[in-house]
Order: C-alpha cells, then sequence, then structure tokens
C-alpha cells in the first residue's frame, strides 16, 4: 500500500530552525516529483516546494525562498524540507504529496500524507 | 504569479442538489488544473486532474470542465459524504491553489 508519512513538526521560535521529513513507500520513489504543501491554521492551501524525481531541479515559494531548502534521499525513500529563519506566518500544517510527473516538476498530486504541525512562537 | 480565484467562497447546499464551483486563473493554464477535497483533520484527497479527468475511485457525479482561465466543478447530485472544502491547483507555471470553496448543509 501507498503511504507518505511525515515527521519533524513542533513548536519552535522566531528565527529558528526545523528540519522536517517524509517517508514514503509502496511505490518506486525516485520516479516521481514531490511537492511540499501547507495550510496555515483555518485557511487554504499553499505551495511551498516541489523536487524532481532524481533530485536534480527544486522550485520554491517567495514565502519560502532563501530560507527553506527541499531535498530526497533515495536510498532511504525519505523526502526533507529544511527549515531556517522561521518566522509566525509560517506556522502551518505541512503535507508532503506525491505527483505522477516523471519529467515535469509541476504537477497534481495523487497522494498525499496526514501532514505534520509546526508552530512558531516565542 | 498565476493566481486562482474560486467562487463562491461557500455555499449552502441541501442532499441531492447540483453544486457548481468557479475557479478562474490570472492568465491562460490551458488545461493543466486540478480540483481537490479536504475534510475538516484531514488531507486533500484528488478528485479530477487536467481539468476533466476523474481520478480513479472518485464518484462519477463529480466533473470537471474549462480549458484556458476559468473551470467547473460540478457536483450532479451532493451526497452526505461531499460536504467539505474544494479547492482547486494550477500546474501550468509554479503551482497555485484557490483560496477553497466550502460546501455546507
Amino acid at each position: 500500500e501507498v503511504h507518505l508519512v511525515e515527521s519533524g513538526g513542533g513548536l519552535v521560535q522566531p528565527g529558528g530552525s526545523l528540519r522536517l521529513s517524509c517517508a514514503a513507500s509502496g511505490f518506486t520513489f525516485s520516479s516521481f516529483a514531490m511537492y511540499w504543501v501547507r495550510q496555515a491554521p483555518g485557511k487554504g492551501l499553499e505551495w511551498v516546494s516541489t523536487i524532481s524525481g532524481s533530485g536534480g531541479s527544486t522550485s520554491y515559494a517567495v514565502s519560502v525562498k532563501g530560507r527553506f531548502t527541499v531535498s530526497r534521499d533515495t536510498s532511504k525513500n525519505t523526502l526533507y524540507l529544511q527549515m531556517k529563519s522561521l518566522r509566525a506566518e509560517d506556522t502551518a500544517v505541512y503535507y508532503c504529496a506525491k505527483t505522477t510527473a516523471v519529467t515535469a516538476l509541476y504537477w497534481y498530486c495523487d497522494l498525499w500524507g496526514r501532514g505534520t504541525l509546526v508552530t512558531v512562537s516565542p | 504569479d498565476i493566481q486562482m480565484t474560486q467562487s463562491p467562497s461557500a455555499l449552502s447546499a441541501s442532499v441531492g442538489d447540483r453544486v457548481t464551483i468557479t475557479c478562474r486563473a490570472s492568465q491562460s493554464i490551458s488545461r493543466w488544473l486540478a480540483w481537490y477535497q479536504q475534510k475538516p483533520g484531514k488531507a486533500p484527497k484528488l478528485l479530477i486532474y487536467e481539468a476533466s479527468t476523474l481520478e480513479g475511485g472518485v464518484p462519477s457525479r463529480f466533473s470537471g470542465s474549462g480549458s484556458g482561465t476559468e473551470f467547473t466543478l460540478t457536483i450532479s447530485s451532493l451526497q452526505p459524504d461531499d460536504f467539505a472544502t474544494y479547492y482547486c491547483q494550477q500546474y501550468d507555471t509554479y503551482s497555485t491553489f484557490g483560496q477553497g470553496t466550502k460546501v455546507e448543509i
């Protein structure tokens, strides 16, 4: 069965750092582009970052560019999001999501994890 | 950046009603649009991709149409399980979600 399980969320002070992980199973992890999408409390979905199947191409939303770094370890079937210089407005549930894109960087997401909550507060 | 605007932001409907949600893009995105359903506390679920292709396992009462800048999601006969928030997503250039449409009883 296909699964995505996020971890690493928690409470962090403004200016702090956090690394999220997303463990994938049930599919060939290295074949597909992966997304990070976040949802602030009571708000809508916001695309955060994308990484290609090979890991060679990445893209970021303007709101996180220069502060967040997406990566993947195909040997561990795990996706990461390194977040630094965190701000209150980064408080959200962070979802990792699988696309069906083999070559494209931007695509729709056919599988989502349950999310992990990141709270940025003093 | 491409902006996605959904309308309405919320609607009230009854079981059996036909419901239509609109998503407008600030520039043409061809047919690179997906629709998702999200229930409280849950992850989004893919319903439709490429504007009108139904994801496997999704009931046929859901349908999508449109191209260019205007798209619609239609639920032909609303069922109790359909009360949720619906989002559109463009994946033509970068990726952007609409602000969501809450379908309430």
